[in-house]
């Protein structure tokens, strides 16, 4: 069964310290991998796709990154503004190339 | 430039009444998609359509329809709402089903049945 688990849950970092949240998969056929910000109250905003392994995208002071298995976000120096739930996708690659969302991880930056 | 537009914002239903959530898109999308979001759940895809004309069913149908007459609009329709269909309900667009650029959604319709 194709699935998507995003780990932690939950962190809880003070501004400026770097780490990274998961995303890992099981899919009978990865067409791509997203990555997606969600604020309280409002809907998802797109930030990286990601296609094939070993592949990185960057955005300011995240960097999103590529395994056969997983992907990664980091996040490097955080500041508050980088608080929100951070969303993993992937798109199966099939006929109907269906989008399977994770849980998210709920990230709180603390000043 | 609005992007994907959804109304209401929020909707206390009784059990049983119906309602439409509204979704408009100004980006000249050919496929939409209507998401629920449940706490502590992904989203989960309702309904997608991949033009104007034509629907299909994603992976929790069940209680909802939806059209799509035009390639900006695609309403959801909710028949005898049920608690189990409060959530919050997201439209999304995408300009292809591969998704490349990713999916713009809409800013949500928070839904309580009671």
């Amino acid at each position: 069964e194709d699935q998507v688990t995003q780990s932690p849950e939950a962190l809880r970092l003070q501004e400026g310290e770097s780490s990274s949240l998961n995303c890992s998969y099981t899919v009978s056929g990865l067409r791509g991998l997203f990555w997606y910000r969600q604020d309280p109250g409002k809907g998802p905003e797109f930030l990286f796709t990601l296609y094939s392994a070993g592949e990185e995208k960057e955005k300011e002071r995240l960097k999103a990154t590529l395994t056969k298995k997983e992907s990664f976000l980091h996040i490097t120096a955080p500041k508050p503004e980088d608080s929100a739930t951070y969303l993993c996708a992937v798109q199966v690659m099939n006929r109907d190339d269906k989008i399977i969302f994770g849980k998210g991880t709920r990230l709180h930056i603390l000043p | 430039n609005a992007g994907v537009t959804q109304t209401p914002k929020f909707r206390i239903l009784k059990i049983g009444q119906s309602m439409t959530l509204q979704c408009t898109q100004d980006m000249n999308h050919n496929y939409m998609y209507w998401y629920r979001q449940d706490p502590g759940m992904g989203l989960k895809l309702i309904y997608y359509s991949v033009g104007a004309g034509i629907t299909d069913k994603g992976e929790v149908p069940n209680g909802y329809n939806v059209s799509r007459s035009t390639t900006e609009d695609f309403p959801l329709r909710l028949e005898l709402a049920a608690p189990s269909q409060t959530s919050v309900y997201f439209c999304a667009s995408s300009y292809s089903g591969r998704a490349y650029y990713g999916y713009t959604f809409g800013s949500g319709t928070r839904l309580t049945v009671v």
